[in-house]
């Protein structure tokens, strides 16, 4: 058990349809990052909270977005999904939302039927 | 874009065997991360690299950091069944901001 808790591991779910997401981080990390990966792309970057607040944004789609709660857990809301958006996404946390390394949660894989 | 090419993507070599695998960008890096996944699991980090040509070790696994740090290579003696999975390089450039991932290196070690 890495700390870093993702829900639900696995989702299937239709074409246009709404899913969240959840994420808590590992105890004392202030930052959330999101990540999807795919098996031609490897890990893409989403993005990253820090604190409550948006830090940076990667290749994330505009049917997409995210939030950092006040008690830390964050959520990544995908809308309108398409069938290219079957994929796994993680979830990372790191203590102050510099590179020194992130830890990991196990991922929530999504088929998009 | 940042962009990180790891060599081989794919390797299948037998329990005993010594291998290196390789990260490499024409970016600069301010520190390097080596990370392990198995299947069905996140990324495990395994090392982080900050300074030009910098050598780790862990255990059977040695790491190191290009001179001008824009690479790095991770070198296994002896490999395990154990050692199967996905190596995946990240490199950061400090700060709040993105991180880039490599592809990754997808290794098989058969008994």
């Amino acid at each position: 058990d890495s700390g870093v808790t993702q829900t639900p591991k696995h989702l299937i779910t239709a074409t246009g349809q709404r899913v969240t997401l959840r994420c808590s981080p590992r105890s004392g990390d202030l930052s959330v990052y999101w990540y999807q990966q795919s098996l031609d792309q490897g890990l893409q970057f989403l993005i990253q909270y820090y604190n409550g607040e948006e830090r940076a944004k990667g290749n994330i789609l505009e049917r997409f977005s995210a939030q950092q709660f006040p008690d830390l857990h964050s959520e990544l809301n995908l809308s309108s999904l398409e069938l290219g958006d079957s994929a796994l996404y993680f979830c990372a946390s790191s203590p102050t939302g510099l590179f020194f390394g992130y830890t990991f949660g196990s991922g929530t894989r999504l088929t998009v039927v | 874009t940042q962009l990180l090419e790891q060599s081989p993507q794919f390797l299948s070599i037998q329990e005993g065997e010594n291998l290196t695998v390789y990260c490499n960008s024409s970016s600069v890096f301010s520190s390097l991360q080596w990370y392990r996944q198995e299947p069905g699991e996140g990324p495990v980090l395994l090392v982080t690299v900050v300074t030009g040509g910098e050598v780790k070790k862990l255990k059977r696994l040695t790491f190191q950091f290009g001179d001008a740090r824009k690479d790095s290579s991770l070198h296994i003696t002896a490999a395990q069944t154990g050692d199967t999975g996905l190596y995946l390089c990240a490199g950061g450039s400090g700060g709040y901001q993105k991180v880039t991932f490599g592809i990754g290196t997808k290794l098989q070690v058969i008994p």
